[in-house]
């Protein structure tokens, strides 16, 4: 296993485009999280699936924001009519249960233009 | 609310020993994690703490006192490579345990 993988790397968009995310967690790691991360600030959390089931999102993802894992294997993030104020990295996370660490992927960093 | 405080910026020599605190006020504690992230890369898992006191893991240890609310990352034989902002996160006990993360720590090693 090649650890987390999230796709594009770096994404540049216009203001008011749709933009989508993927995220491939660890096969066997059954908990996704989508935190975002502005420079010079920690990670924010954005949302959490266990399995497919999304059971937690933050006031952060405005109406905007989307996300699914549809199988309860990858996730995709959709932001729709994005705003400057999104440009940030978008960091996918997963774990294998409550007590383990978050394995990251290498993030996904959008520039809205 | 949640709060999580640390230094912003620490500036330490090759070689040398460094502490970096953290203080946090959560709803909720489920155990204090420590992650390295060097700039555009993402977070690596560095330690965890759930009960108090010292976890030590080679040239990185870990210290926890959940009465004081306070943990402590401490980095010794300080090499460049460790150049890296360094994050504090709780674990709360609330909801689903997600992690929440302080701003970070940007640590610059000088040779």
């Amino acid at each position: 296993d090649t650890g987390v993988s999230q796709d594009p790397r770096h994404k540049i968009t216009k203001r008011g485009q749709n933009v989508t995310f993927r995220c491939d967690p660890i096969s066997e790691h059954n908990r996704l999280y989508w935190y975002r991360q502005t420079l010079g600030q920690g990670p924010e959390f954005l949302t959490y699936f266990q399995n497919e089931a999304q059971l937690e999102k933050s006031r952060l993802l405005s109406d905007r924001f989307s996300a699914e894992r549809p199988k309860g294997s990858f996730s995709t993030l959709e932001i729709q009519r994005t705003e400057q104020g999104d440009s940030a990295m978008y960091l996918c996370a997963s774990s294998l249960d409550n007590l383990s660490s978050y394995t990251f992927g290498s993030g996904t960093r959008l520039t809205v233009v | 609310g949640q709060n999580i405080d640390q230094p912003t910026e620490m500036t330490a020599t090759e070689g040398a020993i460094v502490q970096i605190n953290c203080t946090y006020q959560t709803s909720g504690f489920n155990g204090l994690f420590w992650y390295q992230q060097h700039a555009g890369e993402a977070p690596t898992f560095l330690s965890y703490n759930v009960l108090d006191g010292l976890e030590e893991k080679g040239r990185f240890s870990s210290f926890l006192s959940r009465s004081k609310g306070y943990s402590y990352l401490l980095l010794k034989e300080l090499q460049m490579k460790d150049s890296a902002s360094y994050l504090c996160a709780v674990k709360s006990s609330g909801g689903y345990n997600k992690l929440i993360f302080g701003a970070g720590t940007r640590l610059a090693v000088h040779p």
